[in-house]
């Protein structure tokens, strides 16, 4: 059974750097075709795509914050790790992180986490 | 990116079916054949229900089905039930190797 866990800080205030780390069973990052990306969905807004992470440690980014977000992975540990700099209030939303199976799914987010909530106050 | 076009709502009876549309652009719907449509009830994550434009993942009902004519994706859910109350959101891959979600739309079942 494919799981993923996301967890960090609840809170965070302004300018600070926001650590979010995505705990994973149930599969590899090692393996070919596996990727995982961050999403995230402010209060009552839509889904936005934040970066993704391949088995071959390739790494994408969203063009509007390519400059604020690093992702990351410890394939020992099953977790992939997304860092936002210079966090603002508008970055108020739930991040979700969520899987990629080339090979099953395509190009298509197939399992979720439950997602956590940040708030950006000071 | 800009995030594709969905409509912010809509509606139906039980039993009927309704169509969300999703449009884009040639550098993502009408590029690539990489449609996926999720849904999302209130307070929960995001379920994938259809993938690759009309391909749908195990265990989800085939009341849902997708289709593609150019830069617009649509989702069709045929034999509305309560329990498709519900937010959908299409996403698309990109030519950038990214992928852009639409802005959702809110079903209503009557």
């Amino acid at each position: 059974q494919v799981t993923l866990r996301e967890s960090g800080p609840a809170l965070v205030k302004p300018t600070q750097t926001l650590t979010l780390t995505c705990t994973f069973s149930g599969f590899s990052l090692s393996t070919s075709g596996m990727c995982v990306s961050w999403i995230r969905q402010p209060p009552g807004k839509a889904l936005e795509w934040l970066a993704r992470i391949d088995w071959d440690d390739d790494k994408y980014y969203s063009t509007s914050l390519k400059t604020r977000l690093t992702i990351s992975k410890d394939t020992s540990k099953n977790q992939v790790v997304l860092t936002m700099t210079n966090m603002d209030p508008v970055d108020t939303a739930t991040y979700y992180c969520a899987r990629i199976n080339y090979y099953d799914s395509s190009r298509a987010f197939d399992i979720w986490g439950q997602g956590t909530m940040v708030t950006v106050s000071s | 990116q800009s995030a594709l076009t969905q409509p912010a709502s809509v509606s139906g009876s039980p039993g009927q079916s309704i169509t969300i549309s999703c449009t884009g652009t040639s550098s993502d719907v009408g590029g690539y054949n990489y449609v996926s449509w999720y849904q999302q009830h209130p307070g929960k994550a995001p379920k994938l229900m259809i993938y690759d434009v009309s391909k749908r993942p195990s265990g989800v009902s085939n009341r849902f089905s997708g289709s593609k004519s150019g830069n617009t994706a649509s989702l069709t859910i045929s034999g509305l039930q309560a329990e498709d109350e519900a937010d959908y959101y299409c996403s698309s891959y990109t030519s950038s190797s990214t992928w852009v979600f639409g802005g959702g739309t809110k079903l209503t079942v009557l």
